[in-house]
């Protein structure tokens, strides 16, 4: 099954700094949406763009959708020591009848 | 609170048995998914209901199962326990039938099988 492969799978960084993640998918998508999931928390939705969309802004949050390259990238700017968790990207398939299928994630360690 | 609740928050069974976990989804979602999140398997898709109708299914064990009632509240049953399926188990909804939307997710259930 189709599944996005998040890179790289852990990031620290300092408070402020930029964090960039990146997602690579295998099949033709509708829509890549990203979450966040603090440790052993449920997931939290945070942006989805569409297949006809190449770029997406949500406060700090930037998402980049590349459909030829089949990739995602999820740029946090300005990073707080409160961003820190796991982020996964899920893309869905343009097959009737499936779910979103999950990456295993990149964790973000932001440190003050 | 995400609006999806998730009960019970941890359970502990042994080997052998069977458990069910329980969902309501958020007010107004028709679809429910089951996730099941290890540490060596990632987020693994399990099935979903879409107003009660069985709409996709992953790779759910067939000693697993699920159901979606009338009133949109979901049971994931699994039976035969064995160690390996010791995980946190995720139950998320969308208002729409495919996966086009956000999906809300609930806080979990954790499930240790000794």
């Amino acid at each position: 099954s189709q599944q996005g492969e998040e890179d790289p799978q852990a990031l620290s960084i300092q408070e402020g700094e930029n964090a960039t993640m990146n997602c690579s998918y295998k099949t033709s998508i509708n829509n890549l949406q990203w979450y966040r999931q603090n440790s052993g928390r449920g997931l939290v939705h945070l942006i989805l763009i569409r297949s006809n969309e190449r770029e997406k802004h949500s406060g700090r949050l930037r998402v980049t959708l590349d459909t030829s390259k089949k990739s995602s990238s999820l740029l946090i700017t300005a990073s707080r020591a409160a961003d820190t968790a796991s982020y996964f990207c899920a893309t869905d398939s343009n097959q009737a009848g499936t779910a979103l299928i999950f990456g295993k994630g990149t964790t973000l360690s932001v440190s003050s | 609170d995400s609006g999806v609740t998730q009960t019970p928050k941890h359970l502990i069974t042994a080997t052998g048995q069977r458990v069910t976990l329980r969902c309501s989804p958020r007010s107004g979602d028709l679809s429910v998914y089951w996730y099941q999140q290890s540490l060596d398997q990632g987020l693994q898709f399990l099935i979903q209901y879409y107003n009660g109708e069985e709409r996709a299914k992953g790779n759910i064990l067939e000693r697993f199962s699920a159901q979606q009632f009338p009133d949109l509240h979901s049971e994931l049953n699994l039976s035969s326990l064995e160690l390996g399926d010791s995980a946190l188990y995720f139950c998320a909804s969308s208002v729409g039938r495919e996966a086009n939307y956000g999906y809300t997710f609930g806080s979990g259930t954790r499930l240790t099988v000794v």
